[in-house]
């Protein structure tokens, strides 16, 4: 079955505490984007990758990292997580040139 | 301005009613224009994807694009209880640019 994981689908952390959120996808898609989603402000892009080796900030990339070493894998490191990084957040692939995005299960954070 | 403008709702409408769901937005560029459909706790799902300017059908759902006026919408016919969910309207420079998204507007039917 086509599809993105993303692990873990939901963490309580305190301040400070380094954490990563893993996302995979099966269907050799190019592209990946990490969003989050909050109330009233939508959906925004926080990191997207082209490809491997290859990413680029999207609205929101203060106080995120990601890496992209292979194509299925596109991991959101959060270094020193602060309470307003408390959000929803969705990894997302499609493949090149395509028009559909498939969208992650979503992970919900809350940072205290 | 923001780019993309999306009334959030929420839309509460009676089961059967014909639901209309609309975007504006700023930028003439975006050429790719997307409806995704958001169930509670889910990811977004692609619904509807039009290219350009017109119309496109399929089964309830209609997109429309006017670019002219800068103007997206989705009819929902005939909507039932099972279509409560976020829309969100997306668009896109090209093929390959990060899409833009609205804020999401949140419908309820009620049966």
């Amino acid at each position: 079955e086509a599809q993105v994981t993303q692990n873990p689908r939901y963490l309580i952390t305190v301040t400070g505490k380094k954490l990563t959120v893993t996302c995979s996808q099966n269907m050799n898609h190019e592209y990946m984007s990490w969003y989050r989603q909050d109330p009233g402000l939508g959906l925004r892009q926080i990191y997207y990758s082209m490809n491997v080796e290859v990413t680029d900030k999207g609205d929101v990339p203060e106080g995120y990292k990601v890496s992209r070493k292979e194509k299925r894998n596109f991991p959101l490191i959060l270094e020193s997580p602060s309470p307003n990084q408390t959000s929803l957040y969705f990894c997302a692939s499609r493949g090149q040139g395509s028009y559909e995005q498939y969208f992650g299960p979503g992970t919900r954070l809350t940072v205290t | 301005q923001k780019e993309v403008e999306q009334d959030p709702g929420p839309l509460s409408v009676p089961e059967g009613a014909i639901v209309s769901l609309n975007c504006t937005y700023s930028n003439s560029a975006f050429q790719y224009f997307m409806w995704y459909r958001q169930y509670s706790r889910k990811g977004p799902e692609l619904l509807m994807y039009t290219y350009s300017s017109g119309n496109k059908e399929d089964g309830r759902f209609t997109a429309q694009v006017d670019k002219s006026s800068k103007y997206i919408s989705l009819f929902i016919r005939d909507s039932q209880p099972s279509d409560s969910a976020t829309y969100l309207c997306a668009m896109e420079y090209s093929g390959n640019t990060p899409l833009v998204f609205g804020k999401g507007t949140r419908l309820s039917v009620i049966a």
